[in-house]
C-alpha cells in the first residue's frame, strides 16, 4: 500500500464543472503539497498545507489532519486546467517528499 | 516568487557520452536540492538529495558513480549522467528548497534521450 494515495487516477470533465481530487496518507506529516505537472513536464507548486484551507483563484485545497485526508477543488474548470495533479507529503520522519501517483485531469471544451 | 531554472530542457546524446544538467535557483538560496527521475505515466522517483558544500545522499539503487551530483553553491546544482546508455533515457527534474517550511520549487525538467 502506498503511503500517499490519490483518487481518481483519471478524471475527464466538461468545461465549467466543479472538480475534486482526493488524497489520503498514512504517515505523520509536517506539510502536504499539491503540485501541477503540465504535459511538457514542468511542475508548479500550487499549495503547501499544514492545516485548514487555502484558496488561490479558482483552486481550493483543504486538509483534515485527524483523518489524514486532503482535497483539491477546481471551480469553473477550463481546458487549460488539464494536467496531472500530484499530492505529496513532507513526512515528519524525514526531509523529503513522498508522492502520490497523480491524477490526470482532462477538461474538454 | 521563487524560480528554479533548469537546462537543457532536452538533450539527445550518443551512448557512452556524458551529459550535464544544471539547476539554478534564480532569486533565493537553495540549501537543499533534490534530483528526480520520472518514467512515462509514473510518479517522480527521488534519486538524490544534495546540500550545499556536502556530498549528495543517494537513494538506494541509484549508482553514485553514474549520476554525479554537485552542489557547489547555494544557487547551483548539477547532475552529470556519465557514460550514458539508452536505459538512462528519461525525464530528469530538480527541485530546490531554502529550508524546512518554505516548500519546494521545481525546475522545468530535462528530457534525456540516449541513442
Amino acid at each position: 500500500k502506498n503511503e500517499v494515495e490519490q483518487s481518481p487516477q483519471n478524471l475527464t470533465a466538461q468545461e465549467g464543472e466543479f472538480i475534486t481530487i482526493n488524497c489520503s496518507y498514512s504517515v505523520g506529516i509536517s506539510a502536504l503539497h499539491w503540485l501541477q505537472q503540465h504535459p511538457g513536464g514542468g511542475i508548479v507548486s500550487l499549495f503547501m498545507l499544514s492545516s485548514g484551507k487555502k484558496k488561490h483563484g479558482r483552486l481550493i485545497a483543504t486538509i483534515n489532519i485527524q483523518e489524514k485526508h486532503s482535497s483539491l477543488h477546481i471551480t469553473a474548470s477550463h481546458p487549460r486546467d488539464s494536467a496531472v495533479y500530484i499530492c505529496a507529503v513532507d513526512e515528519t520522519s524525514g526531509s523529503r517528499l513522498t508522492f502520490g501517483e497523480g491524477t490526470q485531469l482532462t477538461v474538454n471544451p | 516568487g521563487a524560480v528554479v531554472s533548469q537546462h537543457p530542457s532536452w538533450v539527445i546524446c550518443k551512448s557512452g557520452t556524458s551529459v550535464k544538467i544544471e539547476c539554478r535557483s534564480l532569486d533565493f538560496q537553495a540549501t537543499t536540492m533534490f534530483w528526480y527521475r520520472q518514467f512515462p505515466k509514473q510518479s517522480l522517483m527521488l534519486m538524490a538529495t544534495s546540500n550545499e558544500g556536502s556530498k549528495a545522499t543517494y537513494e538506494q539503487g541509484v549508482e553514485k558513480d553514474k549520476f554525479l551530483i554537485n552542489h557547489a553553491s547555494l544557487t547551483l546544482s548539477t547532475l552529470t549522467v556519465t557514460s550514458a546508455h539508452p536505459e538512462d533515457s528519461s525525464f530528469y527534474i530538480c527541485s530546490a528548497s531554502r529550508g524546512a517550511g518554505y516548500g519546494y520549487t521545481f525546475g522545468s525538467g530535462t528530457r534525456l534521450t540516449v541513442v
